[in-house]
């Protein structure tokens, strides 16, 4: 089945530095999405990007829909202590309504 | 606008008792979707709903699983009798059909310990 690969798995982040995430797949999809999940709580919606090649752009939160539709980045500007959590990316394929992929997730992490 | 609302929030139980998940999803969202999320990972698709058909049930285990939504609102996930390898959060979604592909809405969550 699909699958989708986070990268990197986990990362620490010291305040106004900036950072970068993938996600990569082995098939592709119509629809990239980016999720953020704090401990206790359910993903919530940052990003949504809906064509190829797509760069949207939320607050300090950047992502783009690779080319090839098989892969999507996220960049956070100017990170900040509340940023710390996990990152899901999610991709769909089909119609409107179909299920969403996740990926295994990014954990960021404060440096100490 | 209210988010999606789950309840309970926590549930601890023994194994072989049957345990039930609530959702109401946000007002006017046709679309409800149960997701599983194991520890570590992402959520995957239980079962979605299109008001009240379930249209997409293939990765629910049937033989202890069961859900519905008798009104297109509120529905309820159940399970019996409960597993150990069924600790895990269950999160329910929701969607309304003018929003564009993928804007799924979750709510925080049930997170379920089986002893």
């Amino acid at each position: 089945g699909q699958q989708l690969n986070q990268s990197p798995q986990s990362m620490f982040i010291q305040e106004g530095e900036d950072v970068s995430m993938n996600c990569t797949s082995s098939s592709i999809f119509n629809t990239w999405l980016w999720y953020k999940q704090d401990p206790g709580e359910g993903p919530v919606l940052l990003i949504a990007l809906y064509k190829a090649g797509e760069l949207t752009s939320n607050g300090r939160l950047t992502a783009q829909f690779g080319i090839t539709r098989k892969d999507s980045f996220l960049n956070i500007s100017a990170s900040i202590p509340s940023d710390v959590g996990i990152y899901f990316c999610a991709g769909q394929l089909g119609a409107a309504g179909n299920k969403l992929t996740f990926g295994g997730g990014t954990r960021v992490l404060v440096k100490p | 606008e209210a988010g999606v609302v789950q309840s309970p929030r926590y549930k601890i139980i023994e194994k072989k008792q049957p345990v039930a998940f609530w959702c109401n999803p946000i007002s006017g969202h046709n679309t409800l979707y149960w997701y599983r999320q194991n520890l570590g990972q992402g959520p995957e698709l239980l079962i979605r709903y299109e008001n009240e058909e379930a249209v997409d049930d293939s990765q629910l285990p049937k033989d202890r699983f069961s859900a519905e939504r008798l009104k297109g609102v509120d529905s309820t996930l159940k399970i019996q009798p409960a597993e150990l390898g069924d600790s895990a959060v269950y999160l329910c979604a929701s969607r309304g059909f003018w929003q564009g592909q993928g804007a799924q809405y979750f709510g925080p969550g049930t997170r379920l310990l089986v002893l």
